[in-house]
């Protein structure tokens, strides 16, 4: 059973500071890997998708990367900003559609 | 182009009633989805539809969770009789192929239902 860890659970950094959220996955099995981002009391927006194929993935300040002999992906944010504060959520999907969440970074960014 | 829309957006009812959300995905999609997410968790896939056939719903408590998605389009999750632990948001997501296995595929998300059982 594929299982999704997300570290820190909670993270909190001064505006203007580079960061990265991990998240790590037991079955490197995967079909690709997806970024969300869930403000409060909303849905959840793609950020990155990333085929396993493929070993990363940009958009404008975000850049995803994939290793998935480790299990494992990382979402960098360059120049974090106070509206990047949300919860990120990646999702780990199996070719036959079937998606694994992990429980959430919540990231605080102080202007 | 309109996203997935759900409604209600916030129901609270006691144990043992019933609740049913709606959920109407974003046109042409032939997957949809619905989560549960309780709390401080990720989501969890209660059912996946193609189309308006079933996909999965391995994790669906079909003793008191139902759900049907009419003519391929519209989708209904009810829950009878609801529990305490059902409190959650119920997300609903569509995406045009057959999930996230499709090369470039994406999802889409609904701002979800919050349901608070008392």
């Amino acid at each position: 059973k594929q299982e999704v860890t997300q570290i820190p659970a909670a993270l909190s950094v001064p505006e203007g500071e580079n960061l990265v959220l991990n998240c790590s996955f037991t079955d490197s099995a995967i079909y690709n890997l997806q970024w969300f981002r869930q403000d409060p009391g909303k849905g959840l927006t793609s950020l990155l998708l990333i085929q396993s194929s493929q070993r990363e993935q940009t958009s404008g300040r975000l850049n995803a990367s994939l290793d998935k002999s480790s299990g494992r992906s990382t979402l960098y944010i360059a120049a974090s900003q106070p509206g990047d504060s949300a919860t990120y959520l990646c999702a780990v999907n199996t070719n036959a559609g079937k998606s694994t969440f992990g429980d959430g970074t919540t990231l605080t960014v102080k202007p | 182009e309109a996203g997935v829309a759900q409604s209600p957006r916030y129901k609270i009812i006691e144990k043992r009633q019933s609740v049913a959300f709606w959920c109407n995905p974003i046109s042409g999609h032939a997957t949809l989805y619905w989560y549960q997410q309780i709390l401080g968790q990720g989501p969890k896939l209660l059912i996946q539809f193609q189309n308006n056939g079933v996909v999965d719903d391995s994790q669906l408590p079909k003793d008191r969770f139902s759900a049907e998605r009419l003519k391929g389009v519209d989708s209904t999750l009810k829950i009878q009789p609801a529990k305490l632990e059902d409190s959650a948001v119920y997300l609903c997501a569509s995406s045009p192929g057959r999930g996230q296995a499709t090369s470039g595929n994406t999802i889409y998300f609904g701002e979800g239902s919050w349901l608070t059982v008392v």
